[in-house]
């Protein structure tokens, strides 16, 4: 099936660094997501992005948090500066349309240290 | 407040025996659901959705919807030990943001 790749797949940094998760999705797809799932815990929308803007963002998209796709190429998230509390694994998505099923990467987990 | 919520949080079955899950949202704008199964260490794959009132099976799956009380199950018939893995429910609306429940861990026992 449709396949979304992510790198790194895991990713260790000192607290207050910078970091960019990349994603690569879907070829044909038009709608990029980032979701959070800390260890056991629920899988929570941190932001979704269509069409170059960010659509809608969570609570948990901090100011330190941003996201792009320039020209087609990796949707990224990048957060800086690091916290402790950023220590999750963090799944990208896309879909063709909003209201499509969307595909998950096998998630980059990142280590706050 | 958790706006999906699962029930159990844990099954074991035997291996061919039926899992039945719960997933039922608080949210009255909810259009959509969806069940996403993710083995350990992997990402989440759509198992299933279901969007109208009713039934709808694929093979050794079953998904029920009643969108009165926005409740959903998904049944596993004739479950394999590959069936052991975390069910999420997810919701949404007409929108891409998908809202998961905790998930339920099912265990298949050989």
């Amino acid at each position: 099936g449709p396949k979304v790749l992510q790198i790194p797949s895991h990713q260790i940094i000192d607290m207050g660094q910078m970091v960019t998760l990349n994603c690569d999705p879907v070829s044909n797809h038009l709608y990029f997501y980032w979701y959070k799932q800390i260890l056991g815990q629920q899988m929570e929308f941190l932001v979704n992005f269509y069409n170059g803007k960010v659509m809608e963002k969570s609570k948990l998209f901090k100011d330190q948090f941003s996201v792009e796709r320039p020209d087609g190429s990796y949707f990224t998230l990048k957060i800086q500066p690091t916290a402790l509390e950023d220590s999750a694994v963090y799944f990208c998505a896309s879909s063709l349309e909003d209201t499509n099923t969307l595909y998950f990467g096998a998630g980059t987990r990142l280590s706050v240290l | 407040q958790q706006k999906v919520q699962q029930s159990p949080e844990s099954l074991i079955v035997p291996e061919g025996g039926m899992a039945s899950l719960n997933c039922t949202s608080s949210d009255r704008n909810v259009d959509y659901f969806w069940w996403y199964r993710q083995h350990s260490g992997k990402s989440p794959k759509m198992l299933m959705s279901i969007f109208s009132n009713g039934e709808k099976e694929e093979g050794r799956f079953t998904v029920h919807l009643n969108k009165a009380s926005l409740h959903t199950s998904l049944h596993i018939r004739d479950s394999q030990p590959s069936d052991s893995a975390l069910y999420l429910c997810a919701v949404n609306t007409n929108t891409g943001k998908l809202t998961f429940g905790d998930g339920t861990v099912l265990t298949v026992k050989p």
